[in-house]
């Protein structure tokens, strides 16, 4: 059972706009900034965003990411098929003093 | 190009050893902490250890502490995880993941391996 909450699956068409959400508390979300991680079967989790709403190197704009209070968003604009993945948030807890991972929101392209 | 790859994955009786490799290249190792985070069988990701780039300092999860040792040669570019005790719970994908930089206390991650199974089993 994780500390953060995340639907545990989203779905949309190509070229629709879709937000992934991630609540926490103030021990995590509340007090530190999120980073977001998109994983294809097979292969090792991207850092798609840090620090809230920073795209690294080669993430395309459509991507991006918001914070407010003890809950954060992932927003994926003009979906393509190549989105369809796993979708995780994660902060850094004060209290379990270590990271913490969203329990994971399966997007599927339809 | 930052490369990660894990090795020394398998099958393991429950009670058994294992101990994982991740080799390192394009960066100054030495300069970077470097993680261990796992995905058991349909769930989703938890980390596990983390390791300062001097090896001084470390860090596991609660459910580890006690079996699993995290350590690091940086005149290999190798982090390790030596895993002891083992259970069916620790069944899981581990990957190897590193920190942007030597502070310990977040959740960035900006690369990671490919991936090593362990499976725990009788």
């Amino acid at each position: 059972q994780s500390v953060l909450t995340q639907p545990p699956s989203v779905s949309g068409t190509p070229g629709q706009r879709v937000t992934i959400s991630c609540s926490g508390s103030s021990a995590n979300i509340g007090s530190n900034t999120v980073d977001w991680y998109q994983h294809l079967p097979g292969t090792g989790p991207k850092l798609l965003i840090y620090s809230n709403n920073q795209r690294p190197s080669g993430v395309p704009d459509r991507f991006s990411g918001s914070k407010s209070g003890t809950s954060a968003s992932l927003a994926i604009s003009g979906l393509q098929s190549e989105d369809e993945a796993d979708y995780y948030c994660a902060p850094w807890d004060d209290s379990l003093n270590r990271p913490v991972f969203g329990g994971g929101t399966k997007l599927t392209v339809l | 190009e930052v490369q990660l790859v894990e090795s020394g994955g398998g099958l393991v009786q429950p009670g058994g050893s294992l101990r994982l490799s991740c080799a390192a290249s394009g960066f100054t190792f030495s300069n970077y902490a470097m993680n261990w985070v796992r995905q058991a069988p349909g769930k989703g990701l938890e980390w596990v250890s983390g390791i300062s780039g001097s090896g001084v300092t470390t860090y596991y999860t609660d459910s580890v502490k006690g079996r699993f040792t995290i350590s690091r040669d940086n005149s290999k570019n190798t982090v390790y995880l030596q895993m002891d005790s083992l259970g069916v719970e620790d069944t899981a994908i581990y990957y190897c993941a590193k920190y942007p930089g030597n502070a310990m206390a977040t959740a960035t991650f900006d690369y990671w391996g490919q991936g090593t199974l362990v499976t725990v089993s009788s």
